[in-house]
């Protein structure tokens, strides 16, 4: 039972190039959420997903896309990437009708 | 809006017990008080939840009084090892603010 893993653990892109983060959970859980942390500012909700197929916007959602077509994966995709998305992204999953969530070791993003 | 406050940092020594108190603003009747944990380069952990009085896992404790409005985690004993920030965000809601930066100092 692995929980909740993250690919890649570091990526370094050039302005203006694409990638996608992968976050999948073994556990079966219906949510699924993307935050960034930044120096100082706490974790910011990106997007989230409540379930297979759906997904919605979270505090920070500019600059970012998402899809969740098998419940257990959730790509967070950037497609020009900028030099403000230089940040640790944590993906997270939860069970519904709990309110526990659980995380993933993250991804260093830099951008430069 | 539901919204907690919590301290932005501690310090304390090895060996003595930490108690941080969350306030949750607008906790509905039916929420739980979730606590996390989160050490450097590291995603954020569930330690401890409550409803209500005290809840104690091997970790921590959790201290819930009657109104609900408030929370507080105790560390007992607490080591090197738990420096770390601490969250209590609210119920359903997902927004994790900066935590309680707690440093445990020799």
């Amino acid at each position: 039972n692995a929980g909740v893993t993250q690919t890649p653990k570091f990526r370094v892109l050039k302005t203006g190039q694409s990638m996608t983060l992968l976050c999948a959970q073994d556990m079966n859980h219906e949510y699924m959420y993307w935050y960034r942390q930044d120096p100082g500012m706490g974790l910011r909700l990106i997007h989230y997903s409540v379930g297979e197929g759906t997904t919605a916007k979270g505090e920070v959602p500019d600059g970012y896309n998402v899809s969740r077509l098998k419940k257990q994966n959730f790509l967070l995709g950037l497609e020009s990437a900028a030099p403000s998305q230089t940040s640790v992204y944590f993906c997270a999953s939860r069970r519904q009708g709990t309110d526990t969530q659980y995380f993933g070791p993250g991804t260093r993003l830099t951008v430069l | 809006l539901a919204k907690t406050t919590q301290p932005i940092s501690m310090d304390s020594y090895e060996g003595q017990e930490v108690n941080i108190t969350c306030s949750h603003n607008n906790i509905a009747t039916n929420d739980y008080i979730t606590w996390y944990q989160q050490f450097p380069s590291q995603g954020p952990r569930f330690i401890i939840q409550g409803y209500k009085t005290k809840v104690t896992n091997e970790v921590a404790s959790l201290f819930i009084p009657a109104d609900r409005k408030s929370s507080t985690l105790s560390l007992p004993r607490v080591s090197l090892s738990d420096t770390a920030v601490y969250y209590c965000p609210p119920p359903n809601k997902y927004i994790f603010g900066t935590g309680t930066r707690l440093k445990v100092l020799a």
